[in-house]
């Protein structure tokens, strides 16, 4: 079964500067999306980013970038100049054949002024 | 694209009422519609999937007696949470396969 494991429950980043939120994920499929989802405190789901595994660059959205690792099952979110709106919880998520997505824990991101 | 539209936002009900969730694609037509609940301070998890034409299917563990969910038409799917109790309590979300990865803006439901 897939699983997807974030082992930050929180984190802090001084306002403009660069973060890193880990996700690991455990699959037996070759092809298949990853993502990143925002939930500010309105809890609207927002998608950050995607990435397809077949792809072998690494997406990137203005200051989001990832560090896709296909090998070691590794999907890190980078997110440079860090800004106060993007505090918020982030969810990695794996999207299996059946489009079902399996989310994990979450990481709560505080930004610093 | 792709948009969602969830209602209602917020939603307080007496216990052993029943309480419906409308979830409406504005601008595509879906077949199917994923239902998640978020318990505060965790992650979302699928409770179930809305097919229309045909019967949902739930996800282990979830009680199909007490979450009816219908896809009555190619732009809405419904979640009646039945006999609620203050365990029901929770952030439901919708969310269509495929279309842009988008999910409704959920509803919050209070149960007292």
């Amino acid at each position: 079964a897939q699983t997807v494991t974030q082992s930050q429950p929180e984190m802090s980043v001084q306002e403009a500067e660069t973060v890193t939120l880990s996700c690991t994920y455990d699959t037996s499929e070759s092809d298949y999306y990853l993502f990143w989802y925002k939930q500010p405190p309105s809890r609207q789901m927002i998608l950050v980013i995607r990435q397809e595994a077949y792809k072998q660059q690494n997406a990137t959205e203005n200051r989001f970038s990832v560090n896709f690792q296909k090998a070691a099952k590794s999907f890190s979110l980078k997110i440079s100049d860090s800004q106060l709106g993007d505090a918020a919880m982030y969810f990695c998520a794996y999207r299996m054949r059946d489009d079902k997505i399996i989310f994990g824990k979450g990481t709560r991101l505080h930004i610093l002024p | 694209g792709a948009v969602v539209s969830q209602h209602p936002s917020w939603v307080i009900c007496k216990s052993g009422t029943s309480v419906k969730i409308e979830c409406r694609s504005l601008d595509f037509q879906a077949t199917t519609m994923f239902w998640y609940r978020q318990f505060p301070k965790q992650s979302l998890m699928l409770m179930a999937t809305s097919n229309e034409g045909s019967k949902a299917t739930y996800e282990q563990g979830v009680e199909k007696d007490k979450f009816l969910i219908n896809h009555a038409s190619l732009t809405l799917s419904t979640l009646t949470v039945t006999s609620a109790h203050p365990e029901d309590s929770s952030f439901y979300i919708c969310s269509p396969p495929r279309y842009g990865y988008t999910f409704g803006s959920g509803t919050r439901l209070t149960v007292v």
